[in-house]
Parts: structure tokens; C-alpha cells; sequence
């Protein structure tokens, strides 16, 4: 049973568009939710976070929005950059970062 | 460069067989997380410790066991390796919070 899912594998956009990255999750204990980006042959590198207590925050191309109610976040990259194609997982963890789970991964693929 | 070190980088060994992979943290981090990939799957948990106590469980395998030393360095150890164990094993530090950084992975082929 998956308490996070990323229902896309994959996600192909233009270059200057915007990437749309989605995650849901199912367990309403999940305190606070991060974004994190993989390039082959790397480990995960932390990209963006929001407290369950937020909707939104922004780190300059990149905004996260979380909606409780819908057990939703997404993650906007505006405007996307062939740099920003790698794999994208969604992770949530509860109070102090225990039962930290991620999600499957997008595969991003920015077209120049 | 994420501060977190894992040894060896590459791993190869026939089924059946035991083998260790290690982790070096963030200097000052306390917790350390392990877990797996497997053929572009998503990350799977499989254990964490902190200062040298396990905290928290996920999918780990009775063949797999980990361990934190006084220094903070902590070691996965797999045995009785099956060829579906072939995956990238990460390990994780972090200094509590929830942001976590990753260490490059070991990359595990049993043949």
C-alpha cells in the first residue's frame, strides 16, 4: 500500500514552460513534505520543502503547493530549464522526520 | 557534494554470498537513513538510527541488518544475497530535521 504516489512516470515539457510535478498521499499523520531531484548515477538532492501547516512556499523557480483537504502538493518549476530534466520524488514524513516514505518518481524530460 | 560518504561506490557478488556497505554522515549529524532502489523504482526505507539507536523501521528484510557505531558511522549489512537484491542502496544523515542528504549509493549487482 503506497502512502505516496506519483500517479505519473513521466512528464515531458518545453523548455520555458511549466512543469507540473503532482504527489498524493493517503496517510493524514504526514507533517511535512519535501521535493527531491536525481540525476543517474547521484543521490537525491533536496530541492523544496512545506510544513503541513503552509499552502504554499517558493524558492525561486520552484513553488510547492500542498492542499490537506485533498491529500495533494504539487510542485511548479517555472520556467523549466533542459538542466531541470532528472527524476523528481515526492517524500512526507511525520513529526520529527519519522516515517519518512517517497514516492515512485516523474521522470522530467525538458525539451530544448 | 552532500558531506555524506558511502563505501564502495560498486559492488559485485554471486548469490548466496554476504557483503557490508558503509556510510559516513554529514559531520554532526545524528540520524542515518538506508535505502533501497531497485530498476527505477521509487525509494524504499529500510531503517533508520539515530546516535547509535534504531529509530524507525520500514521494508528491511530478516536477511538485512544495520548497525550505528559510536562515531556515527553506520553499516548495511545483506545476506544470503538473492538476485533480486540487486539495487542502488543510499544511505541518508540528517541532524534531526527533516530535510535528509544523500550519499551517492552503492550499486549492488549479485550475479
Amino acid at each position: 500500500d503506497q502512502q505516496v504516489k506519483q500517479n505519473s512516470p513521466s512528464l515531458s515539457v518545453q523548455e520555458g514552460r511549466i512543469s507540473i510535478l503532482n504527489c498524493d498521499y493517503t496517510n493524514s499523520m504526514f507533517d511535512y513534505f519535501l521535493w527531491y531531484k536525481k540525476y543517474p548515477a547521484e543521490g537525491p538532492t533536496f530541492l523544496i520543502s512545506i510544513s503541513s501547516i503552509k499552502d504554499k512556499n517558493e524558492d525561486g523557480r520552484f513553488t510547492v503547493f500542498l492542499n490537506k483537504s485533498a491529500k495533494h502538493l504539487s510542485l511548479h518549476i517555472v520556467p523549466s530549464q533542459p538542466g531541470d530534466s532528472a527524476v523528481y520524488f515526492c517524500a512526507a514524513s511525520g513529526y520529527y522526520g519519522q516515517n519518512f516514505v517517497f514516492g515512485p518518481g516523474t521522470r522530467l524530460s525538458v525539451l530544448p | 557534494d552532500s558531506g555524506v560518504t558511502q563505501t564502495p561506490k560498486h559492488l559485485i557478488t554471486a548469490t548466496g554470498q554476504r557483503v557490508t556497505l558503509r556510510c559516513s554522515p554529514r559531520s554532526g549529524d545524528l540520524s542515518v537513513y538506508w535505502y533501497q532502489q531497485s530498476l527505477d523504482q521509487g525509494l524504499q526505507f529500510l531503517i533508520q538510527y539515530y546516535n547509535g539507536e534504531e529509530r524507525a523501521k520500514g521494508n528491511i528484510l530478516e536477511r538485512f541488518s544495520a548497525q550505528q557505531f559510536p562515531d556515527l558511522h553506520s553499516e548495511l549489512n545483506l545476506s544470503s544475497l538473492e538476485l533480486g537484491d540487486s539495487a542502488l542502496y543510499f544511505c541518508a544523515s540528517s541532524d534531526g530535521g527533516d530535510e535528509q542528504f544523500f550519499g551517492p549509493g552503492t550499486r549492488l549487482t549479485v550475479l
